[in-house]
């Protein structure tokens, strides 16, 4: 059975201080790896989409990259405002284009 | 483009009650999701149109759920008869096309349901 898995599941960092947060996924083919950001009280809203391992996408202090099994999301010198909930999730080549997402890793950065 | 627009942003209803959700979707999506999101679960996928048409429902947990999308512009998502453990927040979310380097789903704000 196709399965995402984020972790940690709650990080709080410094400001500035650089981390990495980590989805891993089981599917039988991936058609896309998908990353997204969730304030409080709103819906997810789009960050990155990853296609093939090796593939690196990158936005202002954040990057995202892709392997076999899992994929990261780099966090560079954050600041307050990229306090949210992150959002990994995966299109299946089996699963009739279900884009089935994790629980989340909610990130606090304190000042 | 307003974006894909819910309504009610919130819901409160007694058990037994039916209730139905809304959902505009952006303007020219081919694609409108359901999903359901609480802390123990996760964002969980309900049901899925390909316009206007079901193509997955095998996320609805029950036959007191229904969706429908009877036009390009609007579906709704009803429970009947509602109970409390139905009290979660659903987000309505739309797509051009699945695949594809600009593939990415934009969701509503949400209804936050609670059923007492």
């Amino acid at each position: 059975e196709d399965q995402v898995t984020q972790s940690p599941e709650a990080l709080r960092l410094q400001e500035g201080e650089s981390s990495s947060l980590n989805c891993s996924y089981t599917v039988s083919g991936l058609r896309g790896l998908f990353w997204y950001r969730q304030d409080p009280g709103k819906g997810p809203e789009f960050l990155f989409t990853l296609y093939s391992a090796g593939e690196e996408k990158e936005k202002e202090r954040l990057k995202a990259t892709l392997t076999k099994k899992e994929s990261f999301l780099h966090i560079t010198a954050p600041k307050p405002e990229d306090s949210a909930t992150y959002l990994c999730a995966v299109r299946s080549v089996n699963r009739d284009d279900k884009i089935i997402f994790g629980k989340g890793t909610r990130l606090h950065i304190l000042p | 483009d307003a974006g894909v627009i819910q309504s009610p942003r919130h819901e409160v209803t007694e058990m037994g009650q039916e209730v139905t959700l809304r959902c505009k979707p952006i303007s020219g999506h081919d694609y409108l999701f359901w999903y359901r999101q609480t802390m123990m679960r996760g964002l969980e996928l309900l049901i899925y149109f390909n316009n206007n048409v079901p193509i997955d429902d095998s996320g609805m947990p029950e036959d007191r759920f229904s969706a429908k999308m009877p036009n390009a512009s609007f579906s709704t998502l009803k429970i009947q008869p509602s109970e409390p453990r139905d009290s979660a927040v659903y987000f309505c979310a739309s797509s051009w096309f699945l695949g594809g380097t600009n593939e990415k789903l934009f969701f509503g704000s949400g209804t936050q349901l609670s059923v007492l």
